[in-house]
């Protein structure tokens, strides 16, 4: 079956970095995408990988290894509001969206 | 990127009766919207990909009649939530897909059904 992997909660300070780690099994690979979701929120985009690598967008970065299906995102200098919950997905062979569960993150001051 | 507007984004109803949620794509042009299903705490699930013009793909598990999806036009799809109960109250959201790359989604709709 397909699966992805992601912690449930994950607690930080602000102004810190965090990094919170995807793994995933899937039948076939179109990319994988981080999202932010907020309580009682849809979701909005993050980033998109395809290639192995970094990509860097301003304080977040996330990194995929197709090889080893992992991927992170990565937050720098964290502020209050990034407090809410981070979702992996990928598309499979059929360019279907297989969702984690998505990790709560809890920016503390 | 594509602008997605979802109606209403919370709704109360009571048991038995159906309730109706809009997805409109308002500068793009969606031949296919996707409607998922998020419950507290957990991950956004795939309840059916709409199709315009035909009849909608339905995943495993979801009941076609009672969840019913109209995509009339390229811009508008529905869910009618048929004789609701209790346990379909949930976090209802649509999106449409930006090609290749990332999804649109709506504001979501919050269902409770009393």
């Amino acid at each position: 079956g397909q699966n992805i992997d992601q912690p449930t909660e994950m607690t930080a300070t602000e102004g810190a970095i965090v990094q919170i780690n995807c793994t995933y099994q899937t039948s076939g690979f179109n990319g994988l995408f981080w999202y932010q979701q907020h309580a009682g929120e849809a979701p909005t985009f993050l980033s998109y990988n395809v290639l192995d690598g970094l990509e860097e967008k301003g304080r977040f970065s996330s990194f995929l290894s197709r090889s080893k299906g992992y991927s992170y995102l990565l937050l720098k200098e964290l502020q209050m509001k990034d407090s809410a919950s981070y979702l992996c997905a990928v598309k499979d062979s059929n360019y279907q969206l297989i969702w984690g569960a998505g990790t709560k993150l809890i920016i503390k001051p | 990127g594509a602008v997605v507007s979802q109606h209403p984004s919370r709704v109360i109803c009571k048991s038995g009766t159906s309730v109706k949620i809009e997805c409109r794509s308002l500068d793009f042009q969606a031949t296919t919207m996707f409607w998922y299903r998020q419950f507290p705490k957990k991950s956004l699930m795939l309840m059916a990909t709409s199709n315009e013009g035909s009849k909608a793909t339905y995943e495993q598990g979801v009941e076609k009649d009672k969840f019913l999806i109209n995509h009339a036009s390229l811009t508008l799809s529905t869910l009618t939530v048929t004789s609701a109960h209790p346990e379909d109250s949930s976090f209802y959201i649509c999106s449409v897909s930006g090609g290749e790359t990332e999804a649109f989604f709506g504001q979501g709709t919050r269902l409770t059904v009393v």
